[in-house]
């Protein structure tokens, strides 16, 4: 069965760093692109990147840019989100999810609370 | 960014109602757009994706239309397991937005 799972949220001073990982199993994931998905607190769904198969392509969210990076290992079915600079407003649960366009497969998500 | 707007924001039917929910882009989208369903403390569900296309495993009481800027999102007669909040997705221009949700409650 296809799996996503996210890790690596916690608690963040405002100006602070966070890597937050996903490990993916049952799918061939050099076959997707593979994408970030945060959803603050008792608020929608916001896009926030994505990354083509080979990592040759990515795009971004105004508000993150320059800021957060999205990364993949192709040899450990892993996705990765650098986020620096980290602000209030990026409180959230980040969700990792397969494709880069619509979504068929989440991951449960990985709280990132950005707060003094 | 394109503006992607649901109504209602709150929708209350009874089981068996047929259910409509719209979603309209601030610029023409084609048919790039597909369909959620959210339930609390839960990841998004795809249900639908090229605004008519049923996603795998999907009940076929859920429907989608429209092209260009308006778009519905229509459950043929409600079930108990479709009390959620449902979001529509542009994914036609960078970066891809999401409509606010159209929570679905029991009148």
């Amino acid at each position: 069965e296809a799996q996503l799972v996210e890790s690596g949220g916690g608690l963040v001073q405002p100006g602070g760093s966070l890597r937050l990982s996903c490990a993916a199993s049952g799918l061939t994931f050099t076959s997707y692109w593979m994408s970030w998905v945060r959803q603050a607190p008792g608020k929608g769904l916001e896009w926030v990147a994505n990354i083509k198969q080979d990592g040759s392509e990515k795009h971004y969210v105004d508000s993150v840019k320059g800021r957060f990076t999205v990364s993949r290992d192709n040899a450990k079915n892993s996705l990765y989100l650098q986020m620096n600079s980290l602000r209030d407003e990026d409180t959230a649960v980040y969700h990792c999810a397969r494709g880069g366009f619509y979504y068929g497969l989440w991951g449960q998500g990985t709280t990132v609370t950005v707060s003094s | 960014d394109i503006q992607m707007t649901q109504s209602p924001s709150t929708l209350s039917a009874s089981l068996g109602d047929r259910v409509t929910i719209t979603c309209r882009a601030s610029q023409s989208i084609s048919t790039w757009l597909a369909w959620y369903q959210q339930k609390p403390g839960k990841a998004p569900k795809l249900l639908i994706y090229k605004a008519s296309t049923l996603e795998s495993g999907v009940p076929s009481r859920f429907s989608g239309s429209g092209s260009g800027t308006e778009f519905t999102l229509t459950i043929s007669s409600l079930q108990p397991d479709d009390f959620a909040t449902y979001y529509c997705q542009q994914y036609n221009t960078y970066p891809w937005t999401f409509g606010q949700g159209t929570r679905v409650e029991i009148k």
